[in-house]
Order: structure tokens, then sequence, then C-alpha cells
């Protein structure tokens, strides 16, 4: 079955700090990609996405790139601020003809000081 | 706005007692879901619907029912056969087809008296 492994947490740097949060998945077939956050006491809500290989999504000076050689999907921002401390959700969701049922990883906490 | 709207965003329950959750969308989704989030946790999926008048478990449907009338609405309820209910419940839908987007709603956190 599919699977997504996440880099445990927290993840604790200081502002302006480069920030990498390690994602690999099995899965069958083409599926897409996703990162979602989760700031404290909320939903989680789509931070960017990938659909094919060697995709890039970016947002809000996040970026992400699809690489199935290596099977993974890292999240990387240049320089964190404190208001980026949240959890952070690697995610998979089979393509046309697939499951409905999307995988996520554990989820990574970062927390940012100032 | 489009979007999902979860309530009450906090719920208590006494021993003994079924609870329902409500979860709306007006996103024109087909798929819904409901998944638990325990503190420090990931995501656990309860139920989730592709269609109205269809549901399926997930990995911890026991002590749970849901049910899908209308494409809007996928209630959960939270029966007195959970006997560890206190948790962060998420209901999310999904854009059509595979490789889809999930919305998700603000949460309701339930707590036992």
């Amino acid at each position: 079955g599919n699977s997504v492994t996440q880099m445990e947490g927290p993840v604790t740097l200081s502002e302006e700090a480069f920030l990498t949060i390690n994602c690999t998945y099995t899965a069958t077939g083409y599926p897409s990609l996703f990162w979602y956050v989760q700031y404290p006491g909320e939903g989680l809500q789509l931070l960017l996405k990938a659909t094919k290989a060697d995709d890039k999504g970016s947002n809000k000076g996040f970026e992400a790139t699809y690489r199935k050689e290596t099977t993974s999907f890292h999240l990387e921002k240049g320089s964190v601020q404190v208001s980026d401390s949240a959890v952070y959700f690697c995610a998979l969701s089979e393509g046309p003809g697939g499951s409905y049922i999307p995988t996520f990883g554990r989820g990574t906490s970062l927390i940012v000081h100032p | 706005d489009g979007g999902i709207t979860q309530s009450p965003k906090y719920l208590f329950r006494k021993e003994g007692q079924n609870v329902t959750l409500s979860c709306e969308q007006n996103l024109n989704h087909d798929a819904m879901y409901w998944y638990r989030q325990d503190p420090g946790q990931g995501l656990r999926l309860i139920y989730y619907s592709q269609i109205v008048n269809d549901f399926q478990k997930g990995d911890i449907a026991e002590g749970y029912s849901v049910s899908r009338e209308k494409k809007e609405s996928f209630p959960l309820t939270v029966t007195s056969a959970q006997k560890n209910p206190t948790a962060f419940y998420l209901c999310a839908s999904k854009t059509s087809g595979g490789g889809g987007i999930q919305y998700f709603g603000a949460g309701t956190r339930l707590s036992v008296l």
C-alpha cells in the first residue's frame, strides 16, 4: 500500500534560518504530492502541491520538488519567520482510477524562535 | 465564501452519551472524510464517503457512525461504545477524481466530562 514518511520533529530554528523538512513516499502509479500546514487549534490547509515528476510546487516562500527517482518531496524555505511555526504534513493522493483515500505522513512540528 | 463548516468548536460528552459532530460543505465536492487527531499524532481516518448515500469505514471506525443523506452534509456520531473519545476531530472534502486537494474544517475538540 501507499505510505508517507516524514522526519520527526520538533524542528526548532531561529528566525531567518533555512528550513528543510524531509518527506519520502511509497506508492503505485503516479500520485500527486502535497504539503499541508496546520496552525495551532485549526484544521489543515494546503500549502503547495505537485502533480508529476520534476514539478515544483511553491507558495509563501516554501518550495518542494517532486523527485520520482528518489521518491521524495522535501519542503524547503530559505528564511523562516516566527509566523511559520506550525505542523507540516506531507501527503499523497493517487491519480484517476486510484484510491479516494489520501495518505498522510505523521506531521512535523516547526518551532521558530525570534 | 466556499468552505467546510464544523460545529460545535468545543463539545463535552457525558458517560454513556452519544454526541453528533456537524460537518457542512458548500464546495460541491462528492468526497468527504472524518479524521481523528490526538495530541502530537497524525491524522487517523474514521469514515469516508465518495458519494451521497454511500460511506465506508476507515482505520478506526469502531465506536463511530456517520450518514450521508445530502451532498453538503456528513455528520459524525460518537457513540457510547467509543471509550476514549477525547480528541480533535477534523472533517474534510476533496475535489473530484484522483489527486484532488482536500479542504478541511476548523475542527471540533471533544472532551469527556
